[in-house]
């Protein structure tokens, strides 16, 4: 089975710190995503990647950044933690849709607090 | 641009009865079309998909759905409810040429005994 890991399950910052959210995937997929999720707002695109060095803006992508070094790794950076940053994120990998196994693989999910 | 409405945000159903949960999408073309189950704290399983073919599809934990063009529609379906089932379910929409999917806002199941 594919496996989407993220690094944290909870994490707790102070405003103002830089924060790194990693996620690893294990099965050669093309395509990552950040997303973050709340309460009434569903999922939000933060920032996705289709190849290594790629990277394209979501919907929200103000206050983040994205690093992908290696294909199977995704990182999103918050440069300044904020309090409006307080969520639940979710990494997501997935093959190219023209993949009969396309489909997004969903990791557990960082709920970080910014206090 | 593709669009995917959840109508219903909260259901209640009683154990042991039948569900369906709504979606409709917006999209030119023949979508790819997926369900996601979430448990409180998790990320998103997969239930099931449809691409092509037979537009009645099985997924798992006895889920189905079933993609009517003419309606735009992809409900999810599942005969008898388990408290199990309780969670929050997600349509999405994606397209062939293109790398994202585009969700809906969800539906919040509560199963009552």
């Amino acid at each position: 089975d594919v496996k989407v890991t993220q690094s944290s399950r909870y994490l707790v910052k102070r405003t103002g710190e830089k924060v790194f959210l990693e996620c690893v995937q294990d099965m050669d997929h093309e395509n990552m995503f950040w997303y973050r999720q709340d309460p009434g707002l569903g999922l939000r695109l933060i920032y996705f990647s289709y190849d290594v060095k790629m990277k394209e803006k979501g919907d929200i992508p103000e206050g983040y950044s994205v690093s992908r070094e290696k294909k199977e790794r995704f990182s999103l950076i918050l440069e300044s933690a904020s309090t409006n940053q307080t969520s639940m994120y979710l990494c997501a990998s997935s093959f190219s849709p023209r993949d009969t196994n396309y489909g997004y693989t969903f990791g557990s999910g960082t709920r970080l607090t910014v206090v | 641009a593709q669009s995917v409405t959840q109508p219903d945000i909260h259901i209640t159903v009683s154990e042991g009865a039948s569900l369906e949960l709504r979606c409709n999408y917006s999209y030119g073309a023949t979508p790819y079309l997926f369900w996601y189950v979430q448990s409180p704290g998790q990320g998103l399983q997969l239930l099931l998909k449809y691409f092509s073919g037979d537009t009645l599809v099985q997924g798992i934990k006895g889920f189905e759905a079933e993609f009517k063009r003419s309606q735009s529609s992809f409900n999810l379906r599942k005969p008898s409810v388990h408290w199990s089932d309780a969670a929050e379910y997600f349509c999405a929409v994606g397209m062939e040429y293109g790398n994202k999917l585009v969700f809906g806002a969800g539906t919040i199941l509560r199963v009552k005994s």
